[in-house]
């Protein structure tokens, strides 16, 4: 499995609060993922990076930013968080084919 | 969009008992993926299946894509405890990319022992 490491595992914020959540992988894999988990909505993708300084948007992009200044780093940030954004946040890596490595995932509540 | 509907999106069931559960759409994927989530964790693909009709199994796990390719079925036979998770059912459009992964919302199993 790739190892990919989320951080913080968990993370509790105020409204109108900057959050970044941190994703590492040492897969040297190209394609990395970010994906947040509602109950009801499965995984929808948010910001998606095919290279380095190569990002592009998903479907729930708005109010999130991301960047990717390493192979192996890859943060998202939320620019004012909203309680909306209360989720599961998941990064992920994509192996051969379209075959996806999760990390283990970051619980923020927003307040 | 192309969207994939998961059924039941509950299930609870005795240890030793078999079930299926289901993931469908009116659209047609190049391919079919199974993950399965344990609480606290990231999902972690099961299984991939590619051709219409396509069976595979996994252990106790036969996955199945339907002729068409626009549904597939996961059968788990004597569940055990160990069989608990989210199961989850993506589908792809075939462009290289997960970029274009269609994601269910998933079953959530339980097996009771």
């Amino acid at each position: 499995d790739a190892g990919i490491t989320q951080s913080p595992r968990h993370k509790v914020t105020e409204t109108g609060t900057p959050v970044t959540l941190r994703c590492h992988q040492t897969e040297n894999h190209r394609y990395m993922y970010w994906y947040r988990q509602d109950p009801g909505h499965g995984l929808r993708l948010i910001h998606y990076s095919y290279g380095v300084k190569d990002t592009d948007k998903g479907e729930v992009s708005d109010g999130y930013s991301v960047s990717r200044s390493k192979t192996e780093d890859f943060l998202l940030t939320l620019e004012s968080a909203t309680s909306s954004q209360t989720s599961v946040y998941f990064c992920a890596t994509q192996g051969a084919g379209e075959k996806l490595f999760f990390g283990s995932g970051t619980q923020l509540s927003v307040l | 969009t192309q969207l994939l509907e998961q059924s039941p999106q509950f299930l609870s069931i005795q240890e030793g008992e078999n079930l299926t559960v289901y993931c469908n759409s009116s659209s047609v994927f190049s391919s079919l993926q199974w993950y399965r989530q344990e609480p606290g964790e990231g999902p972690v693909l099961l299984v991939t299946v590619v051709t219409g009709g396509e069976v595979k199994k996994l252990k106790r796990l036969t996955f199945q894509f339907g002729d068409a390719r626009k549904d597939s079925s996961l059968h788990i036979t004597a569940a055990q405890p160990g069989d608990t998770g989210l199961y989850l059912c993506a589908g792809s459009t075939g462009t290289g990319s997960a970029r274009q992964l269609t994601f269910g919302s998933g079953t959530q199993l339980t097996v009771l022992p």
